[in-house]
């Protein structure tokens, strides 16, 4: 099983829908979870931390379920401008040497349509 | 406040010759990662830096790479004798607090814009 696997997409939805990502990680040991939004040619940005009792930010809502190891993230509402790239990252912690590496997943392609 | 920046934004040299990116992280972070990424793909660690020392090189491709950090603060990474196949965005991050110091738990990473590196 692959660190972090995410379904690439591209996940082409009309404005105004709601649209919901999933992300499995495999290290049962990891402890922190981000997602993480990256617009074509641009760098990666932190859309929002994910904790153990959910949280949301206006329209968007991130969950995670750690017995079955994955994160999801969900976008109500679409708008044109949340046409981009959904990194799901999770950090890669080991109880033997106490790194916590964060893992970036290969993203999930989002495109929001007129 | 200021965020991460990078030199060059853009930079294409001929195969064979040398090139230095250069990274300054955000004011008080710790820890500063490069990563790059080709046309299409996912990111790839490359090194970590916690201060001056690297404790993590393990994603550095080849002895062509290098990096170093001065100060705890700005950072370069060289490619001697580049390729082809190191065509890519080199991006930097930093963050608060390096890995193993939160108790399990990591700090979020902030990017710069990048170095998009085109080898002719």
């Amino acid at each position: 099983r692959k660190e972090v696997e995410q379904d690439p997409g591209p996940f082409n939805v009309p404005e105004g829908a709601t649209v919901a990502f999933n992300c499995t990680y495999s290290n049962s040991a990891s402890q922190s979870f981000f997602w993480y939004r990256q617009d074509c040619r641009k760098e990666p940005k932190l859309l929002m931390s994910v904790y153990s009792s959910g949280n949301e930010d206006g329209r968007f809502t991130a969950q995670l379920n750690r017995a079955s190891q994955y994160i999801s993230l969900l976008i109500r509402d679409s708008k044109l401008s949340d046409s981009a790239t959904y990194l799901c990252v999770v950090n890669a912690y080991s109880r033997n040497s106490g790194n916590t590496p964060l893992v970036f997943g290969k993203g999930t392609r989002l495109s929001v349509i007129a | 406040g200021a965020g991460v920046s990078q030199s060059p934004s853009n930079k294409v040299t001929e195969k064979g010759k040398d090139v230095e990116l250069r990274c300054d992280p955000i004011s008080g972070h710790t820890a500063l990662y490069w990563y790059r990424q080709s046309l299409g793909q996912g990111l790839e660690f490359l090194i970590y830096f916690q201060g001056n020392s690297a404790p993590d090189k393990s994603g550095l491709p080849s002895d062509r790479f290098s990096a170093e950090r001065t100060g705890g603060s700005v950072s370069t990474l060289t490619i001697q004798r580049t390729q082809q196949e190191d065509s890519a965005v080199y991006l930097c991050a930093s963050s608060l607090v390096g890995q193993g110091s939160a108790g399990g738990r990591s700090y979020e990473q902030y990017f710069g814009p990048g170095t998009r590196l085109t080898v002719t």
